[in-house]
């Protein structure tokens, strides 16, 4: 069954240097997630998005993280440049909309990020 | 600030024994809440909420609103049961931003 796809699966940087994850989302899902999930601790959301447009950024590092929703569909998440502490798993998440009844979030498979 | 406490970062019980992994939260309004749980090499998956109030491979959890609390809890462990598992509320309406806790692993030895 098609879930959410992201890609790649691991990434190992030197600080300072620029990586970028992609994500692609439940066909027909119209809002889309990123986490950052730090070794220990539970995910947090960095930023979410209503088909393209941004519903809630205010835990994203903006001086160094960006991410975008072109089209509504795919996402890049950009974290330019990096630090140690930037190591961790980035989760994507979809659900099908947002507002009224909850809806269900569903979840990728994660990029693992060691930053060195 | 919404703050989700989950005080057991690890929790190890024999199969067949009862479960019960404890979550507190601080929230503001009348949020929904959910777990969500992780088996190895797998992906963060809905396990259950608690407006639906099913159970849901043998587990349930009551919300208690008086202590804020939605402990979830399983009567017999199965082996199939160890993972790692995440309490989370939400607002009932609007942007429905998860806040997860900080997990709790699960280990359900034969």
């Amino acid at each position: 069954e098609a879930g959410v796809a992201q890609s790649p699966r691991y990434k190992i940087i030197e600080k300072r240097q620029s990586v970028a994850f992609w994500c692609n989302p439940i066909s027909g899902h119209a809002t889309l997630y990123w986490y950052q999930q730090i070794l220990g601790q539970g995910p947090k959301l960095l930023i979410q998005f209503q088909n393209n447009g941004v519903v809630d950024d205010s835990q994203l590092p903006k001086d160094r993280f960006s991410a975008e929703r072109l089209k509504g569909v795919d996402s890049t998440l950009k974290i330019q440049p990096a630090k140690l502490e930037d190591s961790a798993v980035y989760l994507c998440a979809s659900s099908l909309g947002w507002g009224g009844f909850y809806n269900e979030q569903f979840f990728g498979p994660g990029t693992r990020l060691t930053v060195l | 600030a919404q703050r989700v406490t989950q005080p057991e970062k690890l929790l190890s019980v024999f199969k067949g024994a009862p479960v019960e992994l404890k979550c507190n939260y601080s929230y503001s309004g009348s949020p929904e809440l959910f777990w969500y749980v992780q088996y190895s090499r797998q992906r963060l998956q809905l396990l259950l909420r608690h407006i639906s109030r099913e159970s849901i491979k043998g587990f349930t959890a009551d919300l208690n609103k008086g202590e804020t609390s939605f402990h979830l809890k399983k009567p017999f462990a199965q082996e199939e049961d160890s993972a790692m598992y995440y309490c989370a509320p939400i607002h009932r309406w609007g942007a429905q931003k998860l806040v997860f806790g900080q997990g709790t692993r699960l280990t359900i030895n034969p």
